[in-house]
């Protein structure tokens, strides 16, 4: 079935440090790549996603590309600051025989940035 | 703005007491999905409707039931709330169009509490 894998946390960093969080992936057909945040109480927001290969989904200052040749969906941001203290994760969308589209995450990784 | 609301932002329920989730949406979106998130993991599909079609997740307990009664609403209802059902409950919306996909669009989410 259709899996994804990324890092596990908690990241600590300073603020103005450079984040990267490894996201690989298993799947059937041709998925779409998201990166959802959730703050603390709060519901998912989505920070950015690719639809096929190659594509670089960026929002925020936050930047990641679809590789296919390595299943990888990677975030990364070149300086972090205390308010990017959130929880991000990695998702994948696939069809589904039901003709919608499910997300498949992964579990998920703590991110804290200290001034 | 266009936007996914869910009711109350925090309830609290007493064992085996039903309980009722609301959730609306005013972006149009012809997906609904209720997800349940336990404390440090991802978010679990329970089920989703694509238009008035009502689809269950395989492991969904018959503990968890649903309505749509219209495009804008959508409802979560626990018949007989377990302590093990104390969790943080998400609505999420979506488009969906021949075979094309788009982005979840999430609520804030209302954290429930069994007595």
């Amino acid at each position: 079935g259709d899996s994804v894998t990324q890092m596990e946390g908690p990241v600590t960093l300073s603020e103005e440090a450079f984040l990267t969080i490894n996201c690989t992936y298993t799947a059937t057909g041709y998925p779409s790549l998201f990166w959802y945040v959730q703050y603390p109480g709060e519901g998912l927001q989505l920070l950015l996603k690719a639809t096929k290969a190659d594509d670089k989904g960026s929002n925020k200052g936050f930047e990641a590309t679809y590789r296919k040749e390595t299943t990888s969906f990677h975030l990364e941001k070149g300086s972090v600051q205390v308010s990017d203290s959130a929880v991000y994760f990695c998702a994948l969308s696939v069809g589904s025989g039901a003709g919608s589209y499910q997300l498949t995450f992964g579990k998920g990784t703590k991110l804290s940035v200290i001034p | 703005d266009a936007m996914v609301i869910q009711n109350p932002r925090y309830q609290v329920t007493q064992f085996g007491k039903p309980v009722t989730l609301s959730c609306s949406q005013t972006l149009n979106h012809n997906v609904m999905y209720w997800y349940q998130q336990k404390s440090s993991q991802a978010p679990k599909l329970l089920f989703h409707y694509y238009d008035k079609d009502f689809n269950n997740e395989a492991d969904t307990p018959d503990n968890f039931q649903s309505r749509r009664p219209n495009t804008s609403f959508c409802f979560l209802d626990i018949r007989s709330p377990g302590l093990g059902d104390a969790a943080m409950y998400l609505c999420a919306t979506s488009r969906t169009l021949a075979l094309t996909s788009y982005e979840q669009y999430f609520g804030p989410g209302t954290r429930l509490t069994v007595t």
